[in-house]
Protein backbone atom coordinates (compact mmCIF):
# COMPACT_ATOMS: atom_id res chain seq x y z
CA UNK A 1 0.00 0.00 0.00
CA UNK A 2 1.02 3.45 -0.81
CA UNK A 3 2.27 5.74 1.95
CA UNK A 4 3.38 9.11 2.52
CA UNK A 5 4.96 10.69 5.95
CA UNK A 6 5.20 14.72 6.40
CA UNK A 7 7.11 16.15 8.82
CA UNK A 8 7.22 17.71 11.23
CA UNK A 9 3.40 17.46 12.06
CA UNK A 10 3.26 21.11 13.24
CA UNK A 11 5.54 24.03 13.05
CA UNK A 12 5.29 27.76 14.02
CA UNK A 13 7.91 30.46 13.16
CA UNK A 14 8.03 33.79 12.80
CA UNK A 15 7.77 36.08 9.86
CA UNK A 16 10.90 36.30 8.09
CA UNK A 17 12.32 32.70 9.01
CA UNK A 18 13.13 30.02 6.84
CA UNK A 19 11.36 26.51 7.12
CA UNK A 20 11.88 23.17 5.28
CA UNK A 21 8.71 20.69 5.43
CA UNK A 22 9.65 17.12 4.27
CA UNK A 23 7.57 14.66 3.30
CA UNK A 24 9.11 10.61 2.70
CA UNK A 25 7.30 8.53 0.49
CA UNK A 26 6.80 4.70 -0.44
CA UNK A 27 4.73 3.71 -3.67
CA UNK A 28 4.84 0.86 -6.27
CA UNK A 29 5.91 2.35 -9.61
CA UNK A 30 6.22 5.79 -8.88
CA UNK A 31 5.36 8.48 -11.48
CA UNK A 32 5.11 11.90 -9.58
CA UNK A 33 5.06 13.68 -6.31
CA UNK A 34 2.79 16.75 -5.40
CA UNK A 35 2.64 20.19 -3.08
CA UNK A 36 -0.34 21.39 -1.97
CA UNK A 37 -1.34 24.65 0.23
CA UNK A 38 -4.39 24.18 2.20
CA UNK A 39 -6.11 27.20 3.98
CA UNK A 40 -9.54 26.60 5.29
CA UNK A 41 -10.70 25.60 1.87
CA UNK A 42 -9.55 23.82 -1.26
CA UNK A 43 -6.02 22.40 -1.40
CA UNK A 44 -4.35 24.49 -4.17
CA UNK A 45 -1.46 22.94 -6.37
CA UNK A 46 2.11 24.02 -5.70
CA UNK A 47 4.47 21.74 -7.64
CA UNK A 48 4.40 18.76 -9.14
CA UNK A 49 7.56 16.96 -8.91
CA UNK A 50 8.93 13.86 -11.42
CA UNK A 51 12.33 14.15 -11.86
CA UNK A 52 14.84 13.57 -9.03
CA UNK A 53 17.54 16.57 -8.11
CA UNK A 54 15.37 19.16 -10.40
CA UNK A 55 14.30 22.27 -8.21
CA UNK A 56 11.06 23.75 -8.93
CA UNK A 57 10.43 27.53 -7.72
CA UNK A 58 7.43 30.00 -7.46
CA UNK A 59 8.34 32.69 -5.50
CA UNK A 60 9.40 32.39 -1.70
CA UNK A 61 8.67 28.67 -2.53
CA UNK A 62 10.84 25.51 -3.45
CA UNK A 63 10.92 21.98 -4.11
CA UNK A 64 13.04 19.20 -4.99
CA UNK A 65 12.91 15.21 -5.21
CA UNK A 66 15.39 12.68 -4.15
CA UNK A 67 14.18 9.51 -5.72
CA UNK A 68 16.96 7.28 -4.08
CA UNK A 69 15.98 8.64 -0.82
CA UNK A 70 12.02 8.83 -1.20
CA UNK A 71 11.51 12.04 -0.20
CA UNK A 72 10.62 15.54 -0.97
CA UNK A 73 11.47 18.80 0.66
CA UNK A 74 9.19 21.92 0.75
CA UNK A 75 11.00 25.11 1.53
CA UNK A 76 9.74 28.52 2.11
CA UNK A 77 12.03 31.40 2.59
CA UNK A 78 11.23 34.62 4.69
CA UNK A 79 8.07 33.27 5.26
CA UNK A 80 4.81 35.48 5.96
CA UNK A 81 1.87 35.71 8.19
CA UNK A 82 -0.34 34.58 4.87
CA UNK A 83 2.02 31.21 4.32
CA UNK A 84 0.25 29.91 7.83
CA UNK A 85 -1.32 26.61 6.31
CA UNK A 86 -1.93 22.86 5.90
CA UNK A 87 0.87 21.90 3.55
CA UNK A 88 0.06 18.44 1.85
CA UNK A 89 2.47 15.92 0.05
CA UNK A 90 0.74 13.31 -1.89
CA UNK A 91 2.25 10.53 -4.44
CA UNK A 92 0.65 9.48 -7.31
CA UNK A 93 1.52 5.70 -8.99
CA UNK A 94 2.28 4.91 -12.98
CA UNK A 95 -0.78 2.89 -12.33
CA UNK A 96 -3.27 4.87 -10.88
CA UNK A 97 -2.31 8.26 -12.30
CA UNK A 98 -4.80 10.54 -10.95
CA UNK A 99 -5.37 8.98 -7.37
CA UNK A 100 -3.04 10.18 -5.21
CA UNK A 101 -1.62 9.25 -1.29
CA UNK A 102 -1.45 11.97 0.91
CA UNK A 103 0.21 12.81 3.88
CA UNK A 104 -1.29 13.94 7.09
CA UNK A 105 0.00 17.29 6.13
CA UNK A 106 2.13 19.74 8.12
CA UNK A 107 0.90 22.74 9.78
CA UNK A 108 3.09 25.75 9.76
CA UNK A 109 1.75 29.20 11.55
CA UNK A 110 3.69 32.08 10.75
CA UNK A 111 3.34 34.29 13.98
CA UNK A 112 4.26 38.64 13.18
CA UNK B 1 -13.92 29.37 -16.16
CA UNK B 2 -15.56 28.79 -12.97
CA UNK B 3 -13.85 26.14 -11.04
CA UNK B 4 -14.37 23.29 -9.16
CA UNK B 5 -17.69 23.53 -7.69
CA UNK B 6 -19.01 21.48 -4.67
CA UNK B 7 -22.56 22.09 -2.97
CA UNK B 8 -23.82 21.97 -0.13
CA UNK B 9 -20.65 24.11 1.43
CA UNK B 10 -22.12 22.43 5.03
CA UNK B 11 -24.50 19.57 5.51
CA UNK B 12 -26.10 18.80 8.66
CA UNK B 13 -27.57 15.37 8.84
CA UNK B 14 -29.00 13.35 11.44
CA UNK B 15 -27.89 9.83 12.20
CA UNK B 16 -29.81 7.17 9.92
CA UNK B 17 -30.10 10.32 7.06
CA UNK B 18 -28.93 10.50 3.71
CA UNK B 19 -26.22 12.60 2.45
CA UNK B 20 -26.17 13.70 -0.96
CA UNK B 21 -23.10 15.92 -1.75
CA UNK B 22 -22.31 16.91 -5.72
CA UNK B 23 -19.52 17.83 -7.56
CA UNK B 24 -19.29 19.93 -11.09
CA UNK B 25 -15.93 19.30 -12.31
CA UNK B 26 -14.25 22.39 -14.50
CA UNK B 27 -14.83 22.93 -17.96
CA UNK B 28 -13.96 20.59 -20.29
CA UNK B 29 -12.70 18.22 -17.39
CA UNK B 30 -14.15 14.62 -17.49
CA UNK B 31 -12.31 12.87 -14.82
CA UNK B 32 -13.20 13.39 -11.38
CA UNK B 33 -12.18 12.25 -7.65
CA UNK B 34 -13.50 12.22 -4.28
CA UNK B 35 -11.44 12.88 -1.14
CA UNK B 36 -12.29 12.43 2.33
CA UNK B 37 -10.47 14.43 4.90
CA UNK B 38 -10.97 13.58 8.98
CA UNK B 39 -9.86 16.22 11.69
CA UNK B 40 -6.53 16.51 11.87
CA UNK B 41 -5.81 14.21 9.20
CA UNK B 42 -4.64 14.32 5.04
CA UNK B 43 -6.73 13.86 2.24
CA UNK B 44 -7.93 10.09 1.73
CA UNK B 45 -8.67 8.47 -2.01
CA UNK B 46 -12.45 7.19 -2.01
CA UNK B 47 -13.11 7.02 -5.72
CA UNK B 48 -12.22 8.11 -9.38
CA UNK B 49 -15.27 7.98 -11.92
CA UNK B 50 -14.86 9.55 -15.68
CA UNK B 51 -18.45 10.28 -17.27
CA UNK B 52 -20.76 7.36 -16.71
CA UNK B 53 -17.80 4.79 -15.20
CA UNK B 54 -15.80 3.79 -12.13
CA UNK B 55 -12.54 3.95 -12.45
CA UNK B 56 -11.26 3.04 -9.24
CA UNK B 57 -13.19 2.65 -6.24
CA UNK B 58 -10.72 1.05 -3.85
CA UNK B 59 -11.20 4.13 -1.49
CA UNK B 60 -14.77 3.79 -0.55
CA UNK B 61 -16.00 1.90 1.69
CA UNK B 62 -18.21 -1.49 1.28
CA UNK B 63 -21.07 -0.51 2.51
CA UNK B 64 -23.64 2.86 2.38
CA UNK B 65 -21.40 4.33 -0.07
CA UNK B 66 -21.75 5.09 -3.41
CA UNK B 67 -20.31 7.42 -6.19
CA UNK B 68 -21.75 8.48 -9.83
CA UNK B 69 -20.84 10.53 -12.62
CA UNK B 70 -23.56 10.46 -15.44
CA UNK B 71 -23.32 11.54 -18.69
CA UNK B 72 -25.13 15.20 -17.75
CA UNK B 73 -25.21 16.94 -14.69
CA UNK B 74 -23.17 17.12 -11.25
CA UNK B 75 -20.96 13.85 -10.00
CA UNK B 76 -22.85 12.75 -7.06
CA UNK B 77 -21.36 10.91 -4.03
CA UNK B 78 -23.89 9.36 -1.77
CA UNK B 79 -23.84 8.32 2.10
CA UNK B 80 -26.77 6.08 3.11
CA UNK B 81 -27.22 6.04 6.77
CA UNK B 82 -25.18 8.24 8.08
CA UNK B 83 -23.25 7.79 11.32
CA UNK B 84 -21.10 10.28 13.42
CA UNK B 85 -17.72 8.49 11.97
CA UNK B 86 -18.81 10.11 8.50
CA UNK B 87 -18.55 13.74 9.94
CA UNK B 88 -15.83 15.20 7.78
CA UNK B 89 -14.82 17.20 5.09
CA UNK B 90 -16.00 15.78 1.67
CA UNK B 91 -13.26 17.09 -1.14
CA UNK B 92 -14.03 16.90 -5.30
CA UNK B 93 -11.18 17.47 -7.94
CA UNK B 94 -11.20 17.32 -11.52
CA UNK B 95 -8.81 17.21 -14.26
CA UNK B 96 -8.91 16.77 -18.12
CA UNK B 97 -6.89 13.69 -18.24
CA UNK B 98 -5.43 11.03 -16.38
CA UNK B 99 -2.11 12.64 -16.30
CA UNK B 100 -2.97 16.16 -15.82
CA UNK B 101 -3.07 18.48 -12.64
CA UNK B 102 -6.33 18.06 -10.65
CA UNK B 103 -7.86 21.18 -9.43
CA UNK B 104 -9.83 21.06 -5.67
CA UNK B 105 -13.45 21.85 -4.82
CA UNK B 106 -13.95 24.21 -1.87
CA UNK B 107 -15.35 21.25 -0.13
CA UNK B 108 -18.56 19.61 1.36
CA UNK B 109 -18.18 19.70 5.58
CA UNK B 110 -20.50 16.91 6.56
CA UNK B 111 -22.11 16.98 10.14
CA UNK B 112 -23.88 14.13 11.64
CA UNK B 113 -25.52 14.96 14.97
Amino acid sequence: EDKVVQSPLSLVVHEGDTVTLNCSYEVTNFRSLLWYKQEKKAPTFLFMLTSSGIEKKSGRLSSILDKKELSSILNITATQTGDSAIYLCAVEAIANAGKSTFGDGTTLTVKP
Amino acid sequence: NAGVMQNPRHLVRRRGQEARLRCSPMKGHSHVYWYRQLPEEGLKFMVYLQKENIIDESGMPKERFSAEFPKEGPSILRIQQVVRGDSAAYFCASSEGKNTEAFFGQGTRLTVV
